[in-house]
């Protein structure tokens, strides 16, 4: 059974920039979740996907949005980069989003 | 406004003996919790789960109490050991559809040998 898996692992960008992120969810799991980590916090929110729906936003803004493809895999896009976006991205897979696995994140970097 | 707090941001608890780990919450609609574990450049990874219809739930050495009338949860680790140094946090959510997972802001479990 393969795990979560995300890329790239590392990212550094531009302030304005876009950037994409990748999440591989779990073998049998339909739902995708997001979270930010910045440092010394825990994760927050972004939103969800289950069966290629958004089901569920935290609070952030319209320039996060996100994507799950047939096969339940997902990305997540961020536009207009900002500094204060430097973090852990985590993205989590579940079958029915109780007991939720998580990857190993992508470090992004807004410089 | 912080719906999950981890008021101790560090503990230390010697090799053999039980660590416990705390965990408050103000949302009286959280009714699912999650235990993780965190090692430095990895992902958190999940280690027990609770929810609202139950106040214990046991898996291995790792048991969670759930103390719904407190709004309060605990996580216990039996024996300790060296390998269980790690960031760990709780998660919280309602099961109304989107599980929304509030994460506290984490303990840092140092095991001493």
């Amino acid at each position: 059974e393969t795990g979560v898996t995300q890329s790239p692992t590392h990212l550094i960008k531009t302030r304005g920039q876009q950037v994409t992120l990748r999440c591989s969810s779990q073998s049998g799991h339909n739902t995708v979740s997001w979270y930010q980590q910045a440092l010394g916090q825990g994760p927050q929110f972004i939103f969800q996907y289950y069966r290629e729906e958004e089901n569920g936003r935290g609070n952030f803004p319209p320039r996060f949005s996100g994507l799950q493809f047939p096969n339940y895999s997902s990305e997540l896009n961020v536009n207009a980069l900002e500094l204060d976006d430097s973090a852990l991205y985590l993205c989590a897979s579940s079958l029915q989003a109780y007991e939720q696995y998580f990857g190993p994140g992508t470090r992004l970097t807004v410089t | 406004d912080q719906q999950v707090k981890q008021n101790s941001p560090s503990l230390s608890v010697q090799e053999g003996r039980i660590s416990i780990l705390n965990c408050d919450y103000t949302n009286s609609m959280f009714d699912y919790f999650l235990w993780y574990k965190k090692y430095p450049a990895e992902g958190p990874t999940f280690l027990i789960s609770i929810s609202s219809i139950k106040d214990k739930n046991e898996d291995g050495r790792f048991t969670v109490f759930l103390n719904k009338s407190a709004k309060h949860l605990s996580l216990h680790i039996v024996p300790s050991q060296p390998g269980d140094s790690a960031v760990y946090f709780c998660a919280a959510s309602a099961s109304t559809g989107t599980y929304k997972y509030i994460f506290g802001t984490g303990t840092r479990l140092k095991v001493l040998a």
